[in-house]
C-alpha cells in the first residue's frame, strides 16, 4: 500500500532563502507523485507532478521537485522564498496502474520578511 | 460554474443525526473522489469513482458512511448516526481521468461540525 510522508509539518524560511520541503513515499510499484498546496481559505491545488520520464520536474510559481527512486524521495525546492508562498503544501502518491491518490499529513509554511 | 461545487460549505449537525454533503463536479470529468481532511493534517482518502462506479471504497471508515454518484456526474456523501468524530472538512476532487493522466481538481470542501 503506498503512504507519504513529509519531514517537519512547519518550515519557517526568511523571504529570499531557499524552499526544501521533504517528501518520501512508500509504493510497491513505480508510483506517480504530487505536490499540492492550499493557500488559505482555498482548494488543493497542483503544483507539480512526476509520472514518467525526466525526474526533475518543475511546477508553477518557480517550484520544482526531483524523483529520486533510490532514497524514495520527492523533495519540494524553491530557489527564492517569496512572501505569497506561505501555504500548506502536501505530498501525494499514486500507484501506477491505479487511481488512488495518497496524500501526506502536509507541512505548513511560513515565509518572514 | 467551471469548478468543482460543493454543498454545503458548512453544515452544523447534532450527534446522531442523518447528514448529506453533494459534490458537483466539473463537466466532463469521469473520476471522482471524496477526501476527509482534519485540522492539522493531510487529506484522508475516503472513496474513488470511476463513472458511476465505485472503484475503490477502501477509505470509508465504517458502514455508516456511503457514497452513491447515480447518472456519473454529482455525487452525494452520506453519513448516518453521526459522531462527533466525523467532524472534519469533508474534500470531493474530479478527475479528466487518472491521476497518472490528469489533474485532481478540488472544491473548497464542506465542513461538518457535529455537537
Amino acid at each position: 500500500a503506498q503512504s507519504v510522508t513529509q519531514l517537519g509539518s512547519h518550515v519557517s524560511v526568511s523571504e529570499g532563502a531557499l524552499v526544501l520541503l521533504r517528501c518520501n513515499y512508500s509504493s510497491s510499484v513505480p508510483p506517480y507523485l504530487f505536490w499540492y498546496v492550499q493557500y488559505p481559505n482555498q482548494g488543493l491545488q497542483l503544483l507539480l507532478k512526476y509520472t514518467t520520464g525526466a525526474t526533475l520536474v518543475k511546477g508553477i510559481n518557480g517550484f520544482e521537485a526531483e524523483f529520486k527512486k533510490s532514497e524514495t524521495s520527492f523533495h519540494l525546492t524553491k530557489p527564492s522564498a517569496h512572501m505569497s508562498d506561505a501555504a500548506e503544501y502536501f505530498c501525494a502518491v499514486s500507484d501506477r496502474g491505479y487511481d488512488k491518490v495518497i496524500f501526506g499529513p502536509g507541512t505548513s509554511l511560513s515565509v518572514i520578511p | 460554474g467551471a469548478g468543482v461545487s460543493q454543498t454545503p460549505s458548512n453544515k452544523v449537525t447534532e450527534k446522531g443525526k442523518y447528514v448529506e454533503l453533494r459534490c458537483d463536479p466539473i463537466s466532463g470529468h469521469t473520476a471522482l473522489y471524496w477526501y476527509r481532511q482534519s485540522l492539522g493534517q493531510g487529506p484522508e482518502f475516503l472513496i474513488y469513482f470511476q463513472g458511476t462506479g465505485a472503484a475503490d471504497d477502501s477509505g470509508l471508515p465504517n458502514d455508516r458512511f456511503f457514497a452513491v454518484r447515480p447518472e456519473g456526474s454529482v455525487s452525494t456523501l452520506k453519513i448516518q448516526r453521526t459522531e462527533r468524530g466525523d467532524s472534519a472538512v469533508y474534500l470531493c476532487a474530479s478527475s479528466r481521468a487518472g491521476p497518472g493522466r490528469g489533474e485532481l481538481f478540488f472544491g473548497e470542501g464542506s465542513r461538518l461540525t457535529v455537537l
